[in-house]
């Protein structure tokens, strides 16, 4: 069965640190990748998806980033932390192209920029 | 593009039945529906396509309207365990890429 890993759970960083997230995917192969953010009490913004190694498409200019340097790894990353990066970020995986499956999401990691 | 949900949060008793829905100003390929817990993922529900279809699952059920592009999600007899927020994803027609954006979310709290 398919898995998903995303680490760690909880994170507080100063502001001007750098930040690096990671997920990775079990029990499957060439899935699509994304990253969500939620603000406390809000909804879900798409920061960025991937359909396959080195395909990034980004959909929030900000100061993030993000890598898929193997197929079932998905990076999300940051040189320098805003205190509005502070919220819960989660990343989720979709079965390549296959429209009839919904979105598996990791546990989450609830960071908060100090 | 966001989809619209309303309504943004309702409260019931125990045994009632709830509808959230969801709206799009753009031609719809999918939507999917998911429940979050308070202080965890989301969970995936159910996705109807294009073609105007109804699912179920246990006593939540859903409907698309692709001509009017809205979607309804149906939880009849509600039970204490269907507490939490409901977001819909919606897919663009225009671009099938399984990139899905979500609405605002409707938060449902039942009562015992």
């Amino acid at each position: 069965s398919q898995t998903i890993h995303q680490w760690p759970a909880t994170l507080v960083q100063p502001v001007g640190s750098p930040l690096s997230l990671e997920c990775t995917v079990e029990g499957t192969s060439n899935p699509n990748l994304y990253w969500y953010r939620q603000a406390a009490g809000r909804g879900l913004q798409l920061l960025f998806y991937s359909v396959g190694i080195g395909q990034i498409s980004s959909e929030v200019p900000q100061n993030l980033s993000a890598s898929r340097p193997q197929d079932r790894q998905f990076i999300l990353s940051s040189k320098k932390l805003l205190l509005s990066d502070s919220g819960f970020y989660l990343c989720a995986w979709s079965a390549h192209r296959e429209a009839n499956y919904g979105y598996t999401f990791g546990s989450g990691t609830r960071l908060t920029v100090v | 593009q966001q989809p619209v949900q309303s309504p943004q949060a309702v409260i019931l008793r125990e045994g009632e039945d709830a509808v959230i829905n969801c709206s799009s100003s753009k031609a719809l390929y999918s939507v999917h529906w998911y429940r979050q817990k308070h202080g965890e993922a989301p969970v995936f529900l159910m996705i109807l396509l294009k073609g105007g279809e109804q699912k179920g699952h246990e006593k939540i059920s859903a409907s698309f309207n692709e001509k009017k592009q809205q979607s309804s999600l149906y939880l009849t007899a509600s039970q204490l365990s269907y507490s939490g927020t409901y977001f819909c994803g919606t897919g663009l027609l225009m671009n099938r890429d399984d990139k899905i954006i979500f609405g605002k979310g409707t938060r449902l709290h039942i009562l015992p």
